[in-house]
């Protein structure tokens, strides 16, 4: 088996302010994603990756960067945080259509 | 885009009963179908999934697909109060794309 790691586990941030948003994973998944969770809207794709150093965007992506410089890492970065803004990030890998592995999340609260 | 849909929104079963859960989604081509269970504070953790034409079961879980309806249901049988959670729907249609995801059965089982 293996883990996903996401840190940190609670975010606070100002508006205007940039956030990275880190994850590891220890399965030797080829492919990651970043995926948003909101209260009444379900799990929306940011960004993913299919292998070191691809980045493809998801439906989410505006305010969004995404760095994938490892196999085992894949970062977010939350360019200009939004007042009020308040939701869960959810990192996530897979190994080629198999089972797809989540992490436990990043809570954000902008204030 | 593919689109997905649960219902009910909600179910409130008593322990030892089925609880019946659907989803139904928008593309025929859709590769595979997942169920997730989300409890709170954690991440999706899949259960289930299926990819031909009609039931798999493994253990109390047993799932039904009709690709021609876009209908896909998932059956707990004898539900337990560790049943309680959030089901998640999902679908793939390209493995590398990720999962769409739909928003949710919000599942309680009372003793």
């Amino acid at each position: 088996g293996g883990i996903i790691t996401q840190t940190p586990k609670f975010l606070i941030g100002q508006e205007g302010q940039k956030l990275t948003l880190k994850c590891q994973q220890n399965f030797n998944h080829d492919t990651m994603y970043w995926y948003r969770q909101d209260s009444g809207k379900g799990l929306r794709l940011i960004y993913y990756s299919i292998t070191e150093n691809d980045l493809q965007k998801g439906d989410l992506s505006e305010g969004y960067d995404a760095s994938r410089e490892k196999k085992s890492s894949f970062s977010l970065t939350v360019t200009s945080a939004q007042k009020n803004e308040m939701a869960v990030f959810l990192c996530a890998s897979s190994h080629r259509g198999t089972e797809v592995f989540f992490g436990k999340g990043t809570r954000l609260t902008v204030v | 885009q593919e689109k997905v849909q649960q219902s009910p929104e909600s179910l409130i079963v008593p322990e030892g009963a089925m609880s019946s859960l659907n989803c139904t989604f928008s593309n025929s081509a859709s590769q595979s179908i997942w169920w997730y269970q989300q409890h709170p504070g954690k991440g999706p953790e899949a259960l289930i999934s299926i990819f031909s034409n009609g039931n798999k079961k493994e253990g109390r879980l047993t799932v039904y697909l009709n690709r021609a309806s876009l209908h896909v249901s998932l059956h707990i049988r004898d539900s337990q109060p560790s049943d309680s959670a959030v089901y998640l729907c999902a679908v793939s249609m390209d493995y590398a794309q990720g999962l769409t995801f739909g928003l949710g059965t919000r599942v309680s089982v009372f003793p």
